[in-house]
């Protein structure tokens, strides 16, 4: 069955560095998400990405996160200036169609982010 | 901000025995409820996506229902077994709510004993 794969699986970065979350999605899916879960909190939906552009995005996404869709294949997170509490766990999703076409979102197994 | 409530927050079961939770969440304007299953150290999985009052979905032996009037959701998993041991999370969604992001519950964490 085909998997969003996430890559790397355990990521270590120095407060105020950029890092880069890499995923691939499903190949024939059409949208794209990214989900965080701080430890012992909820997963939260931080952006979707449809067509090459944003399509939504949450209160979290503010302006050292940009997401990017550099190839056919790849879709990427960017944290530009990194802060501690953007340790977290992030996942990536991708569906064929909008959630409000009742459609699931298939998740991969996520990018811990560890900030020191 | 969505008032999603899950309850059990944890969930101790002997392999064998039935066991069900509930996923709570405003009724208004209520447009359809995910049921996601997450393994420890893999990628959540999704169960069930549930639209009208009434609904019941199966899987196997884990089935859902649903009642939208009073906005509540629960998930059944006849004869536990240690593979069912996961976190079970819900998310509803709303009309003019967002299109693309799921609002999570913060799961029932479900441990099947031997």
């Amino acid at each position: 069955e085909p998997e969003v794969t996430q890559t790397p699986s355990h990521q270590v970065t120095q407060m105020g560095q950029e890092v880069i979350l890499r995923c691939v999605p499903i190949s024939n899916h059409l949208y794209f998400y990214w989900y965080r879960q701080i430890l012992g909190q909820k997963v939260e939906f931080l952006v979707s990405f449809y067509n090459n552009e944003i399509s939504e995005k949450s209160e979290i996404f503010d302006d050292q996160f940009s997401v990017e869709r550099p190839d056919g294949s790849n879709f990427t997170l960017k944290i530009r200036s990194t802060k501690l509490e953007d340790s977290a766990m992030y996942f990536c999703a991708s569906s064929t169609r909008r959630l409000s076409n009742f459609q699931p979102q298939h998740f991969g197994d996520g990018t811990r982010l560890s900030i020191l | 901000i969505l008032n999603v409530e899950q309850s059990p927050q944890s969930l101790h079961v002997q392999e064998g025995d039935s066991t069900n939770f509930t996923c709570s969440f405003p009724s208004s304007n209520f447009y359809a409820l995910h049921w996601y299953r997450w393994e420890t150290a893999k990628s959540p999985e999704a169960l069930f996506v549930m639209t009208l009052n009434g609904d019941e979905k199966k899987k196997g032996r884990i089935s859902a229902t649903l009642n939208t009037k009073e906005g509540y959701s629960y998930l059944y998993i006849k004869g536990s077994q240690p593979e069912d041991s996961a976190t079970y999370l819900c998310a509803p969604m709303y009309s003019g709510g967002g299109a693309d992001g799921l609002t999570f519950g913060k799961g029932t964490h479900l441990i099947i004993q031997p």
